[in-house]
């Protein structure tokens, strides 16, 4: 079955470091990929997205690129900020079997001044 | 807009008891979703609809029953409590099916429930 890997956290960064948080996938056919973020005590929001192969997405200095060859989807962020503390998930939607997302663990990110 | 509101948002019952969340949205989507969030493992789809009287297992669906009699609610019962359903449960909404262009789940606050 479809399944989503990603690095466990917390992850703790100082202000303006460069993040990275690895996501790897397994899934059937051509799967839509996506970054979600949960800041404390909130649901989940959609940070981006990318539907198809080498697509890039990007929001509030996030990027994340759909590398189909490694199967993998990594969010990036050059420099971050104290209000990007929350937890990420990596979540993937393959089309098939049941229509919700399978998301990975999620990776708390702590931000410190 | 109040976008997908959940309620309660906390709640505690006794191992045997039943109770039912309830998610309204009203953006007018056509799909709705409830999953379970626990330590370490993420969100689990339990149940989704994708449409007004349908519904249909995901993931983790026993224990657990929903129904979709009006489009803008979604209601996830508990018939018989048990300690293993303590979780944070999550509903969310999307105009259509999630890997359709431009779509996207709208999450709710969420709902933590404690079974003793």
């Amino acid at each position: 079955g479809d399944s989503v890997t990603q690095m466990e956290g917390p992850v703790t960064l100082s202000e303006e470091a460069f993040l990275t948080i690895n996501c790897t996938y397994t899934a059937t056919g051509y799967p839509s990929l996506f970054w979600y973020v949960q800041y404390p005590g909130e649901g989940l929001q959609l940070l981006l997205k990318a539907t198809k192969a080498d697509d890039k997405g990007s929001n509030k200095g996030f990027e994340a690129t759909y590398r189909k060859e490694t199967t993998s989807f990594h969010l990036e962020k050059g420099s971050v900020q104290v209000s990007d503390s929350a937890v990420y998930f990596c979540a993937l939607h393959s089309g098939g079997g049941a229509d919700g997302l399978t998301f990975g663990k999620g990776t708390h990110l702590i931000i410190q001044p | 807009n109040a976008g997908v509101t959940q309620t309660p948002k906390f709640r505690v019952l006794k191992t045997g008891q039943s109770m039912t969340l309830l998610c309204a949205q009203d953006m007018n989507h056509e799909y709705m979703y409830w999953y379970r969030q626990d330590p370490g493992m993420g969100l689990r789809l339990i149940h989704y609809s994708v449409g007004e009287g349908t519904t249909a297992k995901g993931e983790v669906p026993d224990g657990y029953n929903v129904s979709r009699l009006k489009k803008q609610n979604f209601l996830l019962g508990l018939e018989s409590a048990a300690p293993s359903q303590t979780s944070v449960y999550f509903c969310a909404s999307s105009p259509d099916r999630v890997w359709a262009k431009y779509n996207e789940q709208f999450f709710g606050p969420g709902t933590r429930l404690t079974v003793l």
